[in-house]
């Protein structure tokens, strides 16, 4: 079965520079979701999209920005990368037909230098 | 704000002992979902609950939510080392969009063979 896909799985950038990471959802799923996770952390909503349109925010910094595109894929937009931006960023996309169970990405491993 | 508590935040067991991870939410839920991460993994849905006091079983593992649906707790029975990871529990965001999830801290299992 097809899964939430992520590149790139690894990211090294360096403070005040730009990244872009993208997710691919499952096929016919119509929510896309974006969390950060810390070192032992829980994972922290950042965004959603509800059918190519923003539904939610939680703790996301003025400094990123998100979209999702006409084919469903979405990128996540991060600028004047700070050191505490390094974490996992992990993409799930669900779907009202699965109850809004979440099926996350293998993850993004960003770390800023 | 809401609230999702997760107890204990570590539990280390021998293989073969059984393990609890319990959630508390500080709104009632209407539905609680939980994810197991895998070390280095991304988090993997394992169940849905939905009605007041229902249980559900996977195998050695147990489920419950609670009748006034603000706790839940996840059960091990004989654990395994396949089962190390991190349990976290999740229920809806209760002032964000459909489907949104807030998570809880996660219950760290380590599992001594």
């Amino acid at each position: 079965a097809a899964g939430v896909i992520q590149s790139p799985r690894h990211l090294i950038k360096e403070k005040r520079e730009t990244a872009t990471l993208k997710c691919y959802p499952i096929p016919r799923h119509d929510t896309v979701y974006w969390y950060q996770q810390g070192p032992g952390q829980d994972p922290q909503f950042l965004i959603s999209f509800y059918e190519k349109m923003q539904s939610d925010k939680g703790s996301i910094p003025d400094r990123f920005s998100a979209q999702q595109f006409s084919d469903y894929h979405s990128e996540l937009n991060m600028s004047s990368l700070e050191l505490g931006d390094s974490a996992l960023y992990f993409c799930a996309s669900s779907s009202r037909d699965i109850s809004y169970e979440q099926y996350f990405g293998p993850g993004t491993r960003l770390t800023v230098t | 704000g809401q609230q999702v508590m997760q107890i204990p935040q570590y539990q280390h067991v021998q293989e073969g002992e059984d393990f609890t991870t319990y959630c508390n939410s500080s709104t009632t839920l209407s539905n609680i979902q939980w994810y197991k991460q895998r070390p280095g993994g991304h988090p993997v849905f394992l169940i849905q609950l939905v009605k007041s006091g229902e249980v559900k079983k996977q195998k050695r593992l147990t489920f419950q939510f609670g009748e006034a649906k603000k706790n839940s707790s996840l059960h091990i029975t004989a654990t395994q080392t396949t089962d190390v990871g991190t349990y976290f529990c999740a229920g809806p965001s209760s002032g964000g969009s459909q489907g949104n999830l807030i998570f809880g801290k996660g219950t760290k299992l380590s599992v001594k063979p």
